[in-house]
Formats: structure tokens, sequence, C-alpha cells
């Protein structure tokens, strides 16, 4: 079974600093997808990024940009030039191309202080 | 509609009860998916729809949890005799056929108390 796994449950960063959460995950799959989603304490989940394992490029969109190590099961997010928007939680999550559900991890509290 | 809409966004119950959790997808996307989150933790993985395709319902944690999809469309998740255990907020999530390969559209969430 895929397991996703987030070891830093709290991070803070300064406000226009950068930051990196961390993701590693566990497959015998070849291709799938990875994904990080934020969530606010509105609890709407928002997709952040994504990245086909497929692609050796590093997805980037803005300021979120990851940094996927295929060989290493590893998929960090940065976050440059951070903003108070951007504290929530972050969830990392993998799925395969041939299956509905993605994996979870269990998230990474981001504070952002002023 | 233009987003993933869920009923009620809060639901309190005595123990014992059942409750009725409600989703109504965005217009279009064929599979829905329902997430469990207990306080403070990652997203648990209960059951999914595609289609008219049987639905893969290997997360459900135990057989007091069942969902249904009528038209396709909208999807109840029923709880019989609730549990404390079962407190979490209960997310369900839409996507075009393949769609879930771009990720997910979420909605807000059901937050069930039972006490």
């Amino acid at each position: 079974a895929q397991t996703v796994t987030q070891s830093q449950p709290e991070m803070s960063v300064q406000e226009a600093e950068t930051v990196t959460l961390s993701c590693t995950y566990d497959t015998s799959e070849s291709d799938y997808y990875l994904f990080w989603y934020k969530q606010p304490p509105s609890r709407q989940m928002i997709l952040v990024i994504r990245q086909e394992a497929y692609k050796q490029q590093n997805a980037t969109e803005n300021r979120f940009s990851v940094n996927f190590q295929k060989a290493a099961k590893s998929f960090s997010l940065k976050i440059s030039d951070s903003q108070l928007g951007d504290a929530a939680m972050y969830f990392c999550a993998y799925r395969t191309t041939n299956a509905g559900k993605s994996t979870f991890g269990d998230g990474t509290t981001l504070t952002v202080k002023p | 509609g233009a987003g993933v809409s869920q009923s009620p966004s809060n639901k309190v119950t005595e123990k014992g009860k059942d409750v009725e959790l409600r989703c109504d997808p965005i217009s279009g996307h064929t599979a829905l998916y329902w997430y469990r989150q207990r306080l403070g933790q990652g997203l648990e993985f209960l059951i999914y729809f595609q289609g008219n395709s049987a639905p893969d319902k290997s997360g459900l944690p135990s057989d007091r949890f069942s969902a249904e999809r009528t038209g396709g469309s909208v999807s109840t998740l029923t709880i019989q005799r609730t549990q404390q255990e079962d407190s979490a907020v209960y997310l369900c999530a839409s996507s075009l056929v393949y769609g879930g390969d771009y990720g997910y559209t979420f909605g807000s969430g059901t937050r069930l108390t039972v006490v």
C-alpha cells in the first residue's frame, strides 16, 4: 500500500522569507501523480501544485515550487516570499494513474510571522 | 454548481443516532470521493464513486457507514448508531473522469460532533 509521510507537524516562517515543507512517499509504481494541497482555517482544501512522476522537470506555480526526487521518493514544497495568507495546513498527496483515490499525509501546519 | 457543496456544515448528534451527510459535486464531475479528517490529522479515504461503476468502499471503517450516489450526482454518506469516535470533519471532493490526475475540488466539509 502506498504511504505518504510528512515529518514536520509544524513549521514557521517569517513573512517574505522562504520555507520548505517535506514529504516522502512509498510506492512500487513507476507512474503516478503527486500533489500539495492547502487547507486554511475555513477547511476548504485548495490544490496548490501537482507533479507528474514521468516528468523530470519540477513543477512551479508562482511562489510555489517543488523539488521532486523520484529515486529518493521525495516531494518537497518550497514557498518563496511567504505571505500571511500562506498560513494554513499543507497536505502532500499521492495518486496512481489507475486508481481513483489519493493517499494523503498527516499534514504540516505552517505559521507565517509578520 | 460552481463548487462542491456539502450540507450541513456542522452537525451535533447524540451517540446512537443516525446521521446523513450530503455532497453536491460540480456539475459534470463523474468522480466523487469521501474522506474523513479527525482533528489535527490527515485525510482518511472512505469511499469513491466513478460513473456507473461499482464504488470503491475499501475505506469504510465499519458496516455502520454507507454511502450512495443518486443519478451520478448527489451523494449521501450515512452513519448509523453514531459513536464518539465518529466525530470528525467529513470532506467530499469531485473530479472529472481522469481529472483526479489533476487534483480534486473539495467542499468545505461537514463537522460532525457526537455527544
